[in-house]
C-alpha cells in the first residue's frame, strides 16, 4: 500500500523560510512525478509544483521565485522549500504522486492517484 | 493559466438522488479533468482521471464524462459517505489548476 507522509514544523516566522518533507512508502520515487499542493480558506487548492525522479521540476509561477522542491531517491523522499513566507503562506500542505497511465481509448498523461494526509503550517511571529 | 470553473458551488440532496456537477475550463483541454473528493479534515481522494476513468476502488455510481472545456460528473445514487466537497483539476498543462469546490450536503 502506497502511502506519503508529510512532515516539518507546525509553525514558521513571517519572513523565514518553510521546509517539508514528504517520506514515500511502498513505492519507488523512480519513474513518477511528485507534486505539492497547498490548501487554504481564502485560495482553495493551490499546485505549487512538481519534481520528476531525475530532478526536473515545474513551478507555479506565482511562487516560484520562492520555490525549491528537491528528491532524494537514497531515501524515498522529496521536500519543498518555500521562502520570505508570509501570513498568506499560511495553510495546510499535501503531497502527492503523479502517475502516468495509457488507457484503452489511446489516452495517455500523469494524473493524480495518492496524496498525502497534510500538514498544517501556520505563519506567525 | 487555466480557470477552472464549478457549477454549483454548493448543492443539497437526499440519499438516492442523482447529482450532478460541471467544471468548464477557460480553454479546451482535451481529457486531462480529474475529480476529487473531500471530507472535513481529511486530504483529497482521487475519484476520476482522464474525465471517465475510475481510479481503482471507487464505486461505479460515480461516472464523469465531458472532453474539451465542459465535464460533469455524477453520482447515481447518492450514500450517505459521499456527502463531501467536489473538485475538478486539469492537468493539460503547468501550473496545475482546480476548481472551487462545489460542497454536497444533506437536504
Amino acid at each position: 500500500q502506497v502511502q506519503l507522509q508529510e512532515s516539518g514544523p507546525g509553525l514558521v516566522k513571517p519572513s523565514e523560510t518553510l521546509s517539508l518533507a514528504c517520506t514515500v512508502s511502498g513505492s519507488s520515487i523512480s519513474t513518477y512525478y511528485w507534486t505539492w499542493i497547498r490548501q487554504s480558506p481564502g485560495t482553495g487548492l493551490e499546485w505549487i509544483g512538481c519534481i520528476y525522479s531525475t530532478g526536473s521540476t515545474n513551478y507555479n509561477p506565482s511562487l516560484k521565485s520562492r520555490v525549491t522542491i528537491s528528491v532524494d531517491t537514497s531515501n524515498n523522499q522529496f521536500s519543498l522549500s518555500l521562502s520570505s513566507v508570509t501570513a498568506a503562506d499560511t495553510a495546510v500542505y499535501y503531497c502527492a504522486r503523479e502517475t502516468y497511465y495509457s488507457d484503452s481509448r489511446g489516452y495517455s498523461g500523469h494524473a493524480f492517484d495518492i496524496w498525502g494526509q497534510g500538514t498544517l503550517v501556520t505563519v506567525s511571529s | 493559466d487555466i480557470q477552472m470553473t464549478q457549477a454549483p458551488s454548493s448543492l443539497s440532496a437526499s440519499v438516492g438522488d442523482r447529482v450532478t456537477i460541471t467544471c468548464r475550463a477557460s480553454q479546451a483541454i482535451t481529457n486531462y479533468l480529474a475529480w476529487f473528493q473531500q471530507k472535513p479534515g481529511e486530504a483529497p481522494k482521487s475519484l476520476i482521471y482522464a474525465a471517465s476513468s475510475l481510479q481503482t476502488g471507487v464505486p461505479s455510481r460515480f461516472s464523469g464524462s465531458g472532453y474539451g472545456t465542459d465535464f460533469t460528473l455524477t453520482i447515481s445514487s447518492l450514500q450517505p459517505e459521499d456527502f463531501a466537497t467536489y473538485y475538478c483539476q486539469q492537468y493539460n498543462t503547468h501550473p496545475r489548476t482546480f476548481g472551487q469546490g462545489t460542497k454536497l450536503e444533506i437536504k
